[in-house]
């Protein structure tokens, strides 16, 4: 299986900008995508194919990356975007990475 | 507006069983591979296994780790999902979403998300 990991959590003020990781243990081309959940809800979808965003979610969201190594960026972050956000790979059958919990200073 | 709304999650002893089901409405059913995915409380989601739309028979793909426990199918009449799960461990215990699947195409290939989910039905697996 391939292997998605993501750090656990992550820390920043309003107004910044921030970066969310996820590496996977063999190349996924640019089938990466990637969700949001806030606490009590279900999964969000923000970003398909890597770099594609989702009808409906805003600009201040976007990605990037290919191959092993792709990045979810928020700028600038607002207070409701405080939520775990997991990568999702479909290249070699359907896994989700561990999830990165975003808490605002 | 897409819905999907499952039912049919509760407590279950081990080596139980359980249907679960999704009402979906809001797209045409048909046209749509379907999937099911859990996520136990505090983890990451863990897809299940999909069932494919009319124009690809229908057919499943499930997780090796499911696969000869847990069932998917359809009723097109209907826009239900299902999923028979069966043999219950307490290490099925978990929130369990459908979620309509869709997919990027590029360099030749498909590369499949889950557009819309709904919001859960928690099953616990306990004596």
């Amino acid at each position: 299986d391939t292997v998605l990991t993501q750090s656990p959590a992550l820390a920043v003020s309003p107004g910044e900008r921030v970066t969310i990781s996820c590496r996977a243990s063999e190349s996924v081309s640019t089938g990466m995508h990637w969700y949001q959940q806030k606490p009590g809800q279900q999964p969000k979808l923000l970003i398909y194919g890597a770099s594609n965003l989702e009808s409906g979610v805003p600009a201040r969201f976007s990605g990037s990356g290919s191959g092993t190594d792709f990045t979810l960026t928020i700028d600038p972050v607002e207070a409701d975007d405080t939520a775990t956000y997991f990568c999702q790979q479909s290249w070699n059958d359907w896994t989700f990475g561990g999830g990165t919990k975003l808490e605002l200073k | 507006e897409v819905k999907l709304l499952e039912s049919g999650g509760g407590l279950v002893q081990p080596g139980g069983s359980l249907r679960l089901s999704c009402a979906a409405s809001g797209f045409t059913f048909t046209d749509f591979y379907m999937s099911w995915i859990r996520q136990p409380p505090g983890k990451a989601p863990e897809w299940l296994g999909v069932i494919r739309n009319k124009a690809n028979g229908y057919t499943t793909e499930y997780n090796p780790s499911v696969k000869g426990r847990f069932t998917i199918s359809r009723d097109n009449t209907q826009n239900i999902l299902y999923l028979q799960m069966n043999t219950l461990r307490a290490k099925d215990t978990a929130i369990y979403y459908c979620a309509r699947s869709w997919a990027y195409y590029s360099g030749d290939y498909y590369y499949w998300y889950f557009d819309f989910w709904g919001p859960g039905t928690m099953v616990t697996v306990s004596s």
